[in-house]
């Protein structure tokens, strides 16, 4: 299994970019990066997902070096509405199904 | 909305109660979830069906039933529950393409947050 390691939180402002950097030193050749965001009381939502190199959607850019041994998530101009859980996964298959391993994800504060 | 609904949003029971939990996916995927959050604690996978068969279960103890009739629909039926049974309960589908690639992104409902008296 593909253990991650993230910060447990982060503080931010308003209309800055957050960047919440991410480490799996195990990480396996056909293993995905996938990002989610949790609000209080909600089910995780999908954020992004990438492989490799750079990756980038309406809500987010991932970045992953060419070791693929980390990746950094990275929100431009926050607003206080991006408070929430922010958790790196890295793709486990369990025979023909993924199944997904949530750590302690990165909780992001963010300030008026 | 996320296409996952879950009934009822909260559930407060007793220890010596019987209830049900219910998940229903309109996104026809193939493969539905069952996850327990507990406070300050990390997601923990419960059970994983995929085209209605188990495939996973994660040392879940036994007063802990899963059902799953269909594709759309899951159930969690509940029994002679523990106090630190009280957690968030979610659920979640996927489309499974088999095969051993990664499966697709996983589709969460709101939860379900049960308190056992």
């Amino acid at each position: 299994l593909a253990k991650t390691t993230q910060p447990i939180s982060m503080d931010s402002y308003e209309g800055q970019e957050v960047n919440i950097t991410c480490s799996h030193n195990n990480i396996a050749t056909n293993d995905y990066i996938t990002w989610y965001q949790q609000f209080p009381s909600q089910g995780p939502r999908f954020i992004i997902q990438g492989y490799k190199t750079k990756v980038t959607n309406e809500v987010a850019s991932l970045f992953i070096p060419a070791d693929r041994k980390s990746s950094t998530l990275s929100l431009p101009r926050v607003s206080l509405s991006d408070t929430a859980v922010y958790y790196c996964l890295v793709g486990v298959l369990s025979g023909n199904t993924g199944k997904l391993i949530f750590g302690q994800g990165t909780t992001l504060q963010v300030k008026p | 909305e996320t296409g996952v609904t879950q009934t009822p949003r909260h559930l407060v029971m007793g220890m010596t109660n019987k209830k049900s939990l219910k998940c229903e996916q309109h996104l026809g995927h193939n493969a539905m979830y069952w996850y327990k959050q507990s406070a300050k604690k990390p997601l923990e996978l419960m059970f994983v069906y995929s085209l209605e068969e188990r495939v996973e279960n994660n040392s879940v103890p036994s007063r802990f039933s899963p059902e799953c009739p269909n594709s759309s629909h899951l159930f969690l039926h509940l029994h002679t529950l523990q106090p630190e049974d009280s957690a968030l309960y979610l659920c979640a589908s996927s489309q499974d393409r088999g095969g051993g690639e990664w499966a697709d992104t996983q589709y969460f409902g709101p939860g379900t947050r049960l308190t056992v008296l």
